[in-house]
């Protein structure tokens, strides 16, 4: 079995700061994705990537950047934190194509002040 | 694109009684189906899929049913119990898909 980290657990910033988020896996997963959890909206796709350098917008990526440095890795940054923001960011990786399981790390819980 | 709008957005049913949740997706090209729990302070698991090509899929007390003609997809757990008590999701792919779509969401809550 593999698992998927994510880091920080609880991150807290001010309005207008950049923050990055982080994410491991060890599955050996072509595939990684970034969603962002908002009670009653579900899970939106931020980012995805399917190999190394590759990077593929999804539906809610204006205000982030991310980055896929090597396979096992893959980055989120929040370019401009908005007041009084709170989500949880959920990482996740797979096998290549729409129809693969995807595997959830715990999240990264977002509030900004 | 593809629309997922996923009901009920909270249940609670009594331990041992029947909880249904449901799907609706617009896309007809939607090939693949999947059902996920995520517990409380974690991630998302994968309780079970489904191809196109199948009507209904039963699997230790869950039973997933596909009704392509209303592009509705149900899961059914027959017999709740308070473990049960989680958010639901649903998620949706076409064929040549390269990532799912997920639901809204459904929190679960049994009661004993």
């Amino acid at each position: 079995g593999g698992i998927i980290t994510q880091t920080p657990k609880f991150l807290i910033g001010q309005e207008g700061q950049k923050l990055t988020l982080k994410c491991q896996q060890n599955f050996n997963h072509d595939t990684m994705y970034w969603y962002r959890q908002d009670s009653g909206k579900g899970l939106r796709l931020i980012y995805y990537s399917i190999t190394e350098n590759d990077l593929q917008k999804g539906d809610l990526s204006e205000g982030y950047d991310a980055s896929r440095e090597k396979k096992s890795s893959f980055s989120l940054t929040v370019t401009s934190a908005q007041k009084n923001e709170m989500a949880v960011f959920l990482c996740a990786s797979s096998i290549p194509g729409g129809n693969a399981e995807q595997f959830f790390g715990p999240g990264t819980r977002l509030t900004v002040l | 694109g593809e629309q997922v709008e996923q009901r009920p957005p909270h249940l609670s049913v009594r331990e041992g009684d029947s909880a249904i949740i449901i799907c609706t997706y617009t896309d007809s090209a939607t090939a693949y189906f999947s059902w996920y729990k995520q517990e409380a302070g974690a991630g998302l698991q994968l309780l079970m899929s489904v191809l196109s090509n199948v009507d209904r899929k039963e699997e230790q007390g869950l039973t997933v049913l596909l009704n392509k003609k209303d592009k509705r997809l149900s899961l059914n757990l027959t017999a709740a119990h308070p473990g049960d008590s989680a958010v639901y999701f649903c998620a949706v792919s076409p064929n040549s898909g390269t990532y799912q779509r997920f639901g809204t969401g459904t929190k679960l809550q049994v009661v004993p």
